[in-house]
């Protein structure tokens, strides 16, 4: 079973800063079928960023996805206040045929 | 627009059974595979289970195997996840979710706004 680790398990950081949020794959992983979704409290996960690097519709461009094999990560070049939320990396494939990262939460300073 | 709605949770004693439901509008829904994801309060995100759109072919995680059934009712627009002999680590909100068509890069695209199942004595 491939696990992802997220790290770290909460950033504090000031609207206006860059960040970039890890995902790290157990095994390797097919660039394609690594997604980020953004989940604020109280509300389901949205989708952000699907294989690996390219942008859900609507989503800002200050949101940014790279990565390949087992290192994944999600940048977001100016923080803005609607931001701050949880953020979850997903693979497809294998088995369980769908597998989640812990999370990321980042919270403002 | 695209919307699911899940209905159907609530409070369950351990060992007992709930049936929750997905109803979707805005899309054609028999095309799209529908999945049940959930999620612990304050903690992260796990696949349930996943039906495709015919409702042919159907997967778990082994953790629910043998205790859920997915199923969907295309006329109806809807998808089902019976749960029996439930445990106290079934505690939840669920989500139903749509995975994409598209791509075929296996990820959710709509999320429902999840239902809480908590099982408990």
């Amino acid at each position: 079973e491939i696990v992802l680790t997220q790290s770290p398990g909460t950033l504090s950081l000031s609207p206006g800063e860059r960040v970039t949020l890890s995902c790290r794959a157990s095994q390797s992983v097919d660039s394609n079928y690594l997604a980020w979704y953004q989940q604020k409290p109280g509300q389901a996960p949205r989708l952000l960023i699907y294989g690996t690097s390219s942008r859900a519709s609507g989503v800002p461009d200050r949101f940014s996805g790279s990565g390949s094999g087992t290192d994944f990560t999600l940048t977001i070049g100016r923080v803005e206040p609607e931001d701050f939320a949880v953020y979850h990396c997903q693979r497809y494939g294998g088995s369980p045929m769908y597998t989640f990262g812990q999370g990321t939460k980042l919270e403002m300073k | 627009e695209v919307q699911l709605e899940e209905s159907g949770g609530g409070l369950v004693k351990p060992g007992g059974s709930l049936r929750l439901s997905c109803a979707a509008s805005g899309f054609t829904f028999s095309r799209y595979s529908i999945n049940w994801i959930r999620q612990v309060p304050g903690k992260g995100l796990e696949w349930v289970a996943s039906i495709d759109s015919s409702g042919r072919y159907i997967y778990y995680r082994d953790s629910v195997k043998g205790r859920f059934t997915i199923s969907r009712d295309n006329a109806k627009t809807s998808v089902y996840l019976q749960m029996s002999s439930l445990r106290a680590e079934d505690t939840a909100v669920y989500y139903c979710a749509r995975r994409e068509l598209d791509t075929g890069y296996g990820y959710f695209d709509y999320w429902g706004h999840g239902i809480l199942v908590t099982v408990s004595s």
